[in-house]
């Protein structure tokens, strides 16, 4: 089945510095893919999204690039700044039959240091 | 204001009582969805709903209960709760394809 997976439990960087969050998928068929963010004791927020006819989707700050070739997706977030400490996870959209199924990564707890 | 709304936000309850935790999203749409939370383990989806009268098991649904009699509301039922259903839940919907909307999360204590 579809799996969902990021490549560090936990990513330190300096406050003003970029940084790149990762997550990989199994299923090539895949077409829909979402970023999110979640703060201690709330709900995930969504970031950013992407779909497989892109590569790359710009927000404010932030960019997440897919490559379809390895089944990879990431997010990157520019000047890192205290707010942006959170966990980051990836989700994918699996459909299968008419039916629809999110499949979201473990997360990545992102330190931001002063 | 666009949101998913759940109730209660915390809970402690004793094994066996019957509880049910509420949902309701105001954005009309179709899919809604139930996931519990646990350390480690990230997002485990319980049950999901594509439409009204339309609901699914998803991956970890043993021991809950859901309904979908309206397409605002999308009820979690745990019939006779044990300690291993205690997690941290949330309720989502979303467009048919699109991004999830997630509620703020009930923590859920089963003693």
């Amino acid at each position: 089945g579809e799996s969902v997976g990021l490549h560090l439990p936990t990513l330190s960087v300096q406050e003003g510095d970029n940084s790149i969050i990762n997550c990989a998928y199994s299923n090539s068929a895949s077409d829909y893919f979402i970023w999110y963010k979640q703060e201690s004791g709330k709900g995930p927020q969504f970031i950013i999204d992407i779909r497989s006819n892109m590569d790359k989707r710009q927000g404010q700050r932030v960019t997440v690039l897919l490559n379809k070739t390895v089944k990879h997706l990431s997010l990157q977030i520019a000047a890192t700044q205290p707010g942006d400490s959170a966990v980051y996870f990836c989700a994918v959209l699996k459909r299968d039959s008419g039916t629809y199924k999110y499949i979201f990564g473990t997360g990545t707890r992102l330190k931001v240091l002063a | 204001e666009a949101q998913v709304t759940q109730n209660p936000r915390y809970l402690i309850t004793v094994t066996g009582k019957k509880l049910t935790v509420t949902c309701s999203q105001n954005m009309n749409h179709e899919y809604m969805s139930w996931y519990r939370q646990d350390p480690g383990l990230g997002l485990r989806q319980i049950y999901y709903s594509m439409n009204v009268e339309v609901t699914d098991k998803g991956d970890v649904p043993e021991g809950y209960k859901v309904s979908r009699k309206e397409k605002r509301n999308f009820p979690l039922i745990l019939e006779s709760p044990s300690p291993n259903q205690t997690s941290l839940y949330f309720c989502a919907s979303s467009l048919i394809g699109g991004e999830l909307f997630f509620g703020e999360g009930s923590r859920l204590t089963v003693l």
